[in-house]
């Protein structure tokens, strides 16, 4: 079964830690993996996603088929980085359906 | 602000209505997708549309319906069968019929309420 599976739905930090937002991931295949986030009254947008392997407002994920994870990492949070962060799998075939995880409230304090 | 735009941002229905949730795009994309976004659950595909007159179920399509009459436009009909339609709604669409490396890009969402 195609799945994600993001274990937190709350990660609370201090401004200037570092951040580790987890995900795993169930797929039979090379899976392609994306970071959504949804700031506070703003729609879901791309954060990132593994075939481009870039770093986006200072946060990068590695795929690692090892562990079937993609965990969004950060070495020092902002207060601006505070949002709902999915990851998402895109499902086999050609249809670009993606496949949500639960979702991962990050909340930055000051 | 264009792009993909939902309409109305919030809309109330007494049990037993249909209702019919707007979704629009100016961007030329081949397929559309409905998700439902309820607190906990991440987003849960209903239904996707790769090319106009054509449509497919997603995971949780039970109680709604969808038409693609037009390449623009990717209405949601929320109907009496539903048993808890009260959710956020978020409309998306990505070029090239939803192939690999496109990137999906999504409506400000419904908040549909039923009373």
């Amino acid at each position: 079964a195609q799945r994600v599976t993001q274990p937190e739905k709350l990660l609370s930090v201090f401004k200037g830690a570092p951040v580790e937002l987890k995900c795993n991931y169930s797929y039979s295949g090379s899976p392609e993996l994306f970071w959504y986030v949804q700031y506070s009254r703003q729609r879901l947008q791309l954060l990132l996603r593994h075939i481009s392997r870039e770093s986006i407002k200072g946060f990068t994920a590695d795929l690692n088929k090892g562990e079937t994870s993609f965990h969004l990492k950060k070495p020092f949070a902002q207060e601006e980085d505070s949002a709902m962060y999915y990851c998402a799998l895109r499902g086999s075939g050609n249809t670009g359906k993606l496949i949500f995880g639960q979702g991962t409230t990050l909340q930055v304090k000051p | 602000d264009g792009g993909i735009t939902q309409s109305p941002k919030y809309l109330f229905r007494k049990e037993g209505q249909n209702v019919t949730l707007s979704c629009e795009q100016n961007l030329n994309h081949d397929a559309m997708y409905w998700y439902r976004q309820d607190p906990g659950q991440g987003l849960r595909l209903i239904y996707y549309s790769q090319i106009v007159n054509d449509f497919q179920k997603g995971d949780i399509a039970e109680g709604y319906s969808v038409s693609r009459e037009k390449k623009e436009s990717f209405p949601l009909t929320v109907t009496s069968a539903q048993k808890n339609p009260t959710a956020f709604y978020l409309c998306a669409s990505t070029g090239a019929g939803g192939g690999s490396y496109n990137e999906q890009f999504f409506g400000p969402g419904t908040r549909l309420t039923v009373l």
